[in-house]
């Protein structure tokens, strides 16, 4: 069974005080791997795809990384509009081809 | 959320209650999901629809019925609500032409079953 992991469960930074948050994953086969922001009362937005380790993608004062095991979402001199929970979600090859596992998610707070 | 639109955004319901979510796209996007969002649980897929006419069970289908009745709307049936189905239920279409795993979500519909 697909599994996907992801720490903190919650982070209060300051603003500017860079840090990056985790997601473990377990797969058989990765076809991808995304990361979804999601605001309060909103429904998740997509940020980033990686398909292989060592594939990365910005944006913003956001950066994804990826691999093996694990994807990282590193966060540089963070504002407060960037507070929100965080979605890592898995799909595997073979199987259904429109199954994404997700994780629990990170909720990130910013203060000014 | 402009592209999906959530039909309603907020209900109580008692228990045995029935109701159905409705969901529309604009975006003329062959499937479409229905996923469920409880505390502490990651999104969870209930049913998706390939293309117009076909619906599939997805991770946690049990206690909903799905319809599929053209290529625009997707709903989401409770047929007896039970205090298990309080959640957020979003309705999601994909990012693209095609199922790459980057999906656009609607805002959500909040249920509540007491």
């Amino acid at each position: 069974e697909d599994q996907v992991t992801q720490s903190p469960e919650a982070l209060r930074l300051q603003e500017g005080e860079s840090s990056s948050l985790n997601c473990s994953y377990t797969v058989s086969g990765l076809r991808g791997l995304f990361w979804y922001r999601q605001d309060p009362g909103k429904g998740p937005e997509f940020l980033f795809t990686l398909y292989s380790a060592g594939e990365e993608k910005e944006k913003e004062r956001l950066k994804a990384t990826l691999t093996k095991k694990e994807s990282f979402l590193h966060i540089t001199a963070p504002k407060p509009e960037d507070s929100a929970t965080y979605l890592c979600a898995v799909r595997r090859s073979g199987g259904s081809n429109y199954k994404l596992t997700f994780g629990k998610g990170t909720l990130l707070t910013v203060n000014p | 959320n402009a592209g999906v639109t959530q039909t309603p955004k907020f209900q109580v319901l008692k228990t045995g209650q029935s109701m159905t979510l409705q969901c529309a796209q604009d975006m003329n996007h062959n499937s479409m999901y229905w996923y469920r969002q409880d505390p502490g649980m990651g999104l969870r897929l209930i049913y998706y629809s390939a293309s117009e006419g076909t619906t599939d069970k997805g991770e946690v289908p049990n206690g909903y019925n799905v319809s599929r009745l053209n290529k625009r709307e997707f709903s989401l049936r409770l047929e007896s609500a039970a205090p298990s189905q309080t959640s957020v239920y979003f309705c999601a279409i994909p990012g693209g032409p095609d199922f790459t795993g980057e999906l656009f979500f609607g805002e959500g519909s909040r249920l509540t079953v007491l």
